[in-house]
Formats: C-alpha cells, structure tokens, sequence
C-alpha cells in the first residue's frame, strides 16, 4: 500500500461547480498536511496547510479526518484557472527528521 | 522571490553517460532536495541535504549520487544513466525543516530522456 494515496482523476467538472476529492494516507503518526497545485508542465507550489480543525482559503476548504486517514480538498465555483494536478502532501517524523511524501496527484479540469 | 535555478529544462542521453543535473537557489536556504516525479507515482525523493558537504538518502536513492560543496548548489548525478531514469527530475529547497510549514520552493523542472 503507497503511503500517500490518491484519485488520479482526472475529474471534469463544470465552470462555476463545486468539486472535492480525498487523499489517503497509512502512517497515523502523521503529523502535518499539505495541498499543492501543479500546473501542466510546471513545477508544483504550496497551494494551502491542512490544519485539525478545517481551514478555508477563498474557494479552497481542506479538512483532515485523523481517525480516517484522510485530508480532502473542495473547491467552490470552480474556474476554468482551477484546471490542475492537486498534490497532497503529509508530513511524518522519520529516522533523518521530518519527511514530505507526496501522492500522486488528482487531475481536475474544469470545463466551459 | 525565491529562485530555484536547474540547469537544463531537457536532457537526451543515452545508456551508460555520465549525467549531472544542477540546481541553484538564491535565497540562502539550508535545506535542499532532488525528487523524481513519475506518472501515476507522484514526487519521489531522492536525495536531501541539510547543510553544506551534508547528504541524506531519500526514498530511491539507487543510481544516483549527490554533491553539495556549495551552499547554494546541490547536484545531481547519474553515474551511468539507464533508460529507467528517463523521468523529470526538480530540485526544491527551503528555509528550515521542510515538515514545519510544507513549503518547498521548486525548480522548473528538467526532464531527462535515456534512450
């Protein structure tokens, strides 16, 4: 089992609709959570923290399930701009420190 | 800004080259790393390093190897490529432990071809 999982999509979704995916993760020691954006052919950017108690970002809500394993990702009105590989990241405290692992990725397109 | 510099945006070797891909960042980070990012398999690490002559291994780190005699510049080499190398290769760098606020600051990315 990856340690970080997560729906490849990619999800079509209509401009001005609302959209959410999951990400899964196995080490329950995991201590902090991230979104990241990657554009097509770019590199990838922090798009926001996930923190316990839910967090909103404009458009963007990420909230973590602890008992679950799992952080989500929801997007409110989508925009044609918010076509994009979401990244989910979890930290863990390893042998060498805090390590980020990444998953694969959801590809969202939002479409006319 | 933060800069993340690597030095080639794309590679063609073939089997058994030599390859080094360079990166340098401008913001006076201790922290820098090389992932490999592959369809379907997400970033994967390579290599880290903390601090100067300073080096980790990641997650994958069969096949390549590392210097870091700069602060500002981490490589990394493929001592004799393979075509199961073939794969876009970012350097990233932060400021502190990377799991204290997630932010790594990406390069664009080089993508390499072994053919």
């Amino acid at each position: 089992r990856k340690e970080v999982e997560q729906d490849p999509g990619p999800f079509n979704v209509p401009e001005g609709a609302t959209v959410a995916f999951n990400c899964t993760y196995s080490n329950s020691a995991s201590q902090s959570f991230f979104w990241y954006r990657q554009d097509c052919r770019k590199e990838p950017k922090l798009l926001m923290s996930v923190y316990s108690s839910g967090n909103e970002d404009g458009r963007f809500t990420a909230q973590l399930n602890r008992a679950s394993q799992y952080i989500s990702l929801l997007i409110r009105d989508s925009k044609l701009s918010d076509s994009a590989t979401y990244l989910c990241v979890v930290n863990h405290a390893g042998a060498a420190g805090n390590k980020l692992t990444f998953g694969g990725g959801t590809r969202v397109l939002v479409k006319p | 800004d933060v800069k993340v510099t690597q030095s080639s945006r794309y590679l063609v070797k073939r089997t058994g080259e030599k390859v080094f891909l360079e990166c340098v960042q401008d913001m006076d980070h201790e922290n820098m790393f090389w992932y490999r990012q592959d369809p379907g398999l997400g970033l994967r690490l390579i290599y880290f390093s903390y601090d100067v002559k300073m080096k980790e291994k990641g997650d994958i780190p069969e096949g390549y190897s590392v210097s870091r005699e700069k602060k500002e510049r981490f490589s990394l080499i493929l001592e004799s490529a393979s075509t199961n190398q073939t794969s876009m290769y970012l350097c990233a760098s932060t400021p502190r432990r990377a799991g204290d606020t997630g932010e790594l600051f990406f390069g664009e990315g080089s993508r390499l071809t072994v053919l």
